[in-house]
Protein backbone atom coordinates (compact mmCIF):
# COMPACT_ATOMS: atom_id res chain seq x y z
CA UNK A 1 0.00 0.00 0.00
CA UNK A 2 1.15 3.64 0.55
CA UNK A 3 0.72 6.82 2.18
CA UNK A 4 -1.51 8.94 0.41
CA UNK A 5 -2.10 12.34 1.62
CA UNK A 6 -4.63 15.46 0.79
CA UNK A 7 -4.08 19.21 0.95
CA UNK A 8 -6.86 20.81 2.10
CA UNK A 9 -8.56 17.65 4.34
CA UNK A 10 -11.83 20.66 3.78
CA UNK A 11 -12.60 24.10 2.85
CA UNK A 12 -15.65 26.16 2.51
CA UNK A 13 -15.63 28.46 -0.57
CA UNK A 14 -17.80 31.00 -2.13
CA UNK A 15 -19.69 30.58 -5.20
CA UNK A 16 -17.49 31.39 -8.60
CA UNK A 17 -14.39 31.22 -7.31
CA UNK A 18 -11.84 27.87 -7.97
CA UNK A 19 -10.62 25.49 -5.59
CA UNK A 20 -7.24 23.77 -6.30
CA UNK A 21 -6.94 19.91 -4.21
CA UNK A 22 -3.58 18.44 -4.22
CA UNK A 23 -2.73 14.66 -3.86
CA UNK A 24 0.77 13.22 -2.55
CA UNK A 25 1.80 9.86 -2.29
CA UNK A 26 4.64 8.50 -0.81
CA UNK A 27 5.96 6.24 -3.33
CA UNK A 28 5.92 6.15 -7.37
CA UNK A 29 2.27 5.15 -9.07
CA UNK A 30 1.47 5.39 -12.79
CA UNK A 31 -2.37 5.43 -12.35
CA UNK A 32 -3.96 8.22 -10.13
CA UNK A 33 -7.54 8.85 -9.97
CA UNK A 34 -9.86 11.60 -9.03
CA UNK A 35 -13.54 10.33 -7.55
CA UNK A 36 -16.42 13.09 -6.37
CA UNK A 37 -19.12 11.64 -3.65
CA UNK A 38 -21.52 13.85 -3.37
CA UNK A 39 -23.52 14.05 0.07
CA UNK A 40 -25.74 10.71 0.56
CA UNK A 41 -23.88 8.77 -2.15
CA UNK A 42 -21.73 6.90 -3.62
CA UNK A 43 -18.30 7.38 -5.30
CA UNK A 44 -18.23 9.20 -8.99
CA UNK A 45 -14.57 8.39 -11.47
CA UNK A 46 -14.29 12.20 -11.96
CA UNK A 47 -10.92 11.03 -14.51
CA UNK A 48 -7.73 8.90 -14.66
CA UNK A 49 -4.68 10.83 -14.24
CA UNK A 50 -1.26 9.29 -15.89
CA UNK A 51 2.03 11.07 -15.51
CA UNK A 52 3.35 12.06 -18.93
CA UNK A 53 -0.47 12.68 -20.55
CA UNK A 54 -3.72 14.37 -20.58
CA UNK A 55 -6.07 13.09 -18.22
CA UNK A 56 -9.23 11.10 -19.06
CA UNK A 57 -12.54 12.28 -18.28
CA UNK A 58 -15.60 10.52 -17.76
CA UNK A 59 -18.80 11.01 -19.00
CA UNK A 60 -20.39 14.26 -17.31
CA UNK A 61 -16.97 15.61 -16.57
CA UNK A 62 -14.66 18.02 -18.43
CA UNK A 63 -11.44 19.40 -18.69
CA UNK A 64 -12.81 23.12 -17.98
CA UNK A 65 -14.30 22.55 -15.03
CA UNK A 66 -12.12 20.06 -13.40
CA UNK A 67 -8.79 20.67 -14.67
CA UNK A 68 -6.04 18.15 -13.53
CA UNK A 69 -2.18 18.40 -13.31
CA UNK A 70 0.03 14.99 -13.34
CA UNK A 71 3.52 16.65 -13.23
CA UNK A 72 5.28 13.52 -11.59
CA UNK A 73 5.19 10.47 -10.39
CA UNK A 74 3.98 11.19 -6.72
CA UNK A 75 1.74 14.50 -6.92
CA UNK A 76 -1.40 15.44 -8.66
CA UNK A 77 -4.21 17.94 -8.51
CA UNK A 78 -7.93 18.59 -9.39
CA UNK A 79 -9.55 22.17 -9.57
CA UNK A 80 -12.88 22.20 -8.99
CA UNK A 81 -13.66 25.87 -11.30
CA UNK A 82 -16.53 28.21 -11.15
CA UNK A 83 -17.60 26.59 -8.61
CA UNK A 84 -21.40 26.45 -7.42
CA UNK A 85 -22.87 24.52 -3.78
CA UNK A 86 -23.95 21.61 -6.35
CA UNK A 87 -19.96 21.14 -6.34
CA UNK A 88 -20.18 20.66 -2.27
CA UNK A 89 -18.53 16.87 -2.13
CA UNK A 90 -15.70 14.79 -0.85
CA UNK A 91 -13.53 14.79 -3.71
CA UNK A 92 -11.05 11.87 -3.15
CA UNK A 93 -7.41 10.85 -4.69
CA UNK A 94 -6.61 6.83 -5.31
CA UNK A 95 -3.79 5.54 -6.65
CA UNK A 96 -3.14 1.74 -8.07
CA UNK A 97 -0.53 -0.45 -7.55
CA UNK A 98 0.34 -3.62 -9.25
CA UNK A 99 0.55 -6.69 -6.90
CA UNK A 100 2.04 -10.34 -8.48
CA UNK A 101 -0.79 -10.42 -11.24
CA UNK A 102 -3.72 -7.74 -9.65
CA UNK A 103 -4.34 -4.21 -9.21
CA UNK A 104 -5.59 -2.77 -6.46
CA UNK A 105 -6.76 0.87 -5.39
CA UNK A 106 -5.65 2.94 -2.49
CA UNK A 107 -7.37 5.95 -1.47
CA UNK A 108 -6.48 9.32 0.26
CA UNK A 109 -8.21 10.76 3.24
CA UNK A 110 -10.64 12.81 1.02
CA UNK A 111 -10.78 16.69 0.88
CA UNK A 112 -14.63 18.18 2.08
CA UNK A 113 -15.81 20.90 0.14
CA UNK A 114 -18.50 23.22 1.01
CA UNK A 115 -19.61 26.27 -1.52
CA UNK A 116 -21.68 28.80 -0.47
CA UNK B 1 -23.11 -0.66 -18.62
CA UNK B 2 -22.11 -1.87 -15.02
CA UNK B 3 -23.86 -1.35 -12.19
CA UNK B 4 -23.77 -2.53 -8.65
CA UNK B 5 -26.40 -2.53 -6.21
CA UNK B 6 -25.54 -3.13 -2.21
CA UNK B 7 -28.48 -4.53 0.06
CA UNK B 8 -29.62 -3.62 2.94
CA UNK B 9 -28.59 0.09 2.45
CA UNK B 10 -28.49 0.47 6.48
CA UNK B 11 -28.17 -2.26 8.98
CA UNK B 12 -28.54 -1.94 12.72
CA UNK B 13 -27.52 -5.06 15.03
CA UNK B 14 -26.60 -5.76 18.49
CA UNK B 15 -23.38 -5.88 19.28
CA UNK B 16 -21.45 -9.50 18.97
CA UNK B 17 -23.94 -10.68 16.23
CA UNK B 18 -22.70 -12.26 12.96
CA UNK B 19 -23.85 -9.92 9.43
CA UNK B 20 -23.99 -10.32 6.24
CA UNK B 21 -23.91 -7.29 3.35
CA UNK B 22 -24.39 -8.33 0.16
CA UNK B 23 -23.21 -6.53 -3.26
CA UNK B 24 -24.56 -7.45 -6.95
CA UNK B 25 -23.29 -6.81 -10.46
CA UNK B 26 -24.73 -6.98 -13.56
CA UNK B 27 -21.81 -7.81 -15.64
CA UNK B 28 -19.84 -10.63 -14.82
CA UNK B 29 -16.80 -9.50 -17.09
CA UNK B 30 -14.75 -8.02 -13.76
CA UNK B 31 -11.07 -7.62 -12.82
CA UNK B 32 -11.48 -8.12 -9.43
CA UNK B 33 -14.18 -6.79 -6.88
CA UNK B 34 -12.98 -4.81 -3.54
CA UNK B 35 -14.65 -4.28 -0.04
CA UNK B 36 -13.92 -0.44 1.53
CA UNK B 37 -14.91 0.95 4.77
CA UNK B 38 -15.88 4.59 5.12
CA UNK B 39 -15.96 6.63 8.27
CA UNK B 40 -18.23 9.67 7.98
CA UNK B 41 -16.70 12.42 6.32
CA UNK B 42 -13.66 10.06 5.92
CA UNK B 43 -11.93 8.70 2.80
CA UNK B 44 -11.91 4.67 2.37
CA UNK B 45 -9.87 1.62 3.88
CA UNK B 46 -9.35 -1.35 1.38
CA UNK B 47 -10.83 -4.39 3.69
CA UNK B 48 -10.75 -7.45 1.17
CA UNK B 49 -10.12 -7.62 -2.77
CA UNK B 50 -11.07 -10.61 -4.26
CA UNK B 51 -9.30 -11.29 -8.03
CA UNK B 52 -11.56 -12.76 -10.37
CA UNK B 53 -10.48 -16.31 -10.51
CA UNK B 54 -10.67 -16.66 -6.25
CA UNK B 55 -14.15 -17.35 -4.79
CA UNK B 56 -13.22 -16.02 -1.03
CA UNK B 57 -10.50 -13.92 0.82
CA UNK B 58 -10.26 -13.63 4.98
CA UNK B 59 -9.11 -11.08 7.05
CA UNK B 60 -9.60 -11.44 10.61
CA UNK B 61 -13.22 -11.02 11.49
CA UNK B 62 -14.29 -10.39 8.17
CA UNK B 63 -14.76 -12.84 5.02
CA UNK B 64 -15.61 -11.69 1.22
CA UNK B 65 -17.07 -14.22 -1.09
CA UNK B 66 -17.29 -14.01 -4.83
CA UNK B 67 -19.70 -15.52 -6.69
CA UNK B 68 -18.94 -13.60 -10.63
CA UNK B 69 -21.45 -16.30 -12.56
CA UNK B 70 -24.35 -14.90 -10.45
CA UNK B 71 -22.65 -11.32 -10.21
CA UNK B 72 -22.61 -11.52 -6.48
CA UNK B 73 -20.53 -10.87 -3.56
CA UNK B 74 -21.05 -11.12 -0.11
CA UNK B 75 -19.20 -9.50 2.90
CA UNK B 76 -19.68 -11.22 6.63
CA UNK B 77 -18.92 -9.39 9.84
CA UNK B 78 -18.34 -12.21 12.84
CA UNK B 79 -19.05 -11.09 15.85
CA UNK B 80 -19.53 -7.48 15.67
CA UNK B 81 -18.18 -4.83 17.66
CA UNK B 82 -19.10 -0.94 17.87
CA UNK B 83 -15.77 -0.37 16.31
CA UNK B 84 -16.98 -2.06 13.06
CA UNK B 85 -19.96 0.94 12.44
CA UNK B 86 -19.25 2.89 9.52
CA UNK B 87 -20.35 2.62 5.61
CA UNK B 88 -19.00 -0.03 3.45
CA UNK B 89 -18.67 -0.23 -0.17
CA UNK B 90 -17.89 -2.65 -2.70
CA UNK B 91 -16.60 -2.24 -6.14
CA UNK B 92 -15.65 -3.91 -9.24
CA UNK B 93 -13.25 -3.41 -11.46
CA UNK B 94 -13.59 -3.37 -15.01
CA UNK B 95 -11.99 -1.46 -17.47
CA UNK B 96 -9.24 -0.43 -15.58
CA UNK B 97 -11.90 1.74 -13.20
CA UNK B 98 -13.63 0.92 -10.00
CA UNK B 99 -17.52 1.01 -9.95
CA UNK B 100 -19.19 1.29 -6.73
CA UNK B 101 -21.98 0.19 -5.20
CA UNK B 102 -24.28 2.70 -3.07
CA UNK B 103 -22.74 1.15 0.56
CA UNK B 104 -24.33 -0.25 3.63
CA UNK B 105 -24.19 1.99 6.60
CA UNK B 106 -23.86 -0.23 9.86
CA UNK B 107 -24.64 0.51 13.17
CA UNK B 108 -23.84 -1.69 15.62
CA UNK B 109 -25.14 -1.26 18.96
CA UNK B 110 -23.22 -1.90 22.30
Amino acid sequence: SAVISQKPSRDICQRGTSLTIQCQVDSQVTMMFWYRQQPGQSLTLIATANQGSEATYESGFVIDKFPISRPNLTFSTLTVSNMSPEDSSIYLCSVEFSFGGYNEQFFGPGTRLTVL
Amino acid sequence: KQEVTQIPAALSVPEGENLVLNCSFTDSAIYNLQWFRQDPGKGLTSLLLIQSSQREQTSGRLNASLDKSSGRSTLYIAASQPGDSATYLCAVSQGGKLIFGQGTELSVKP
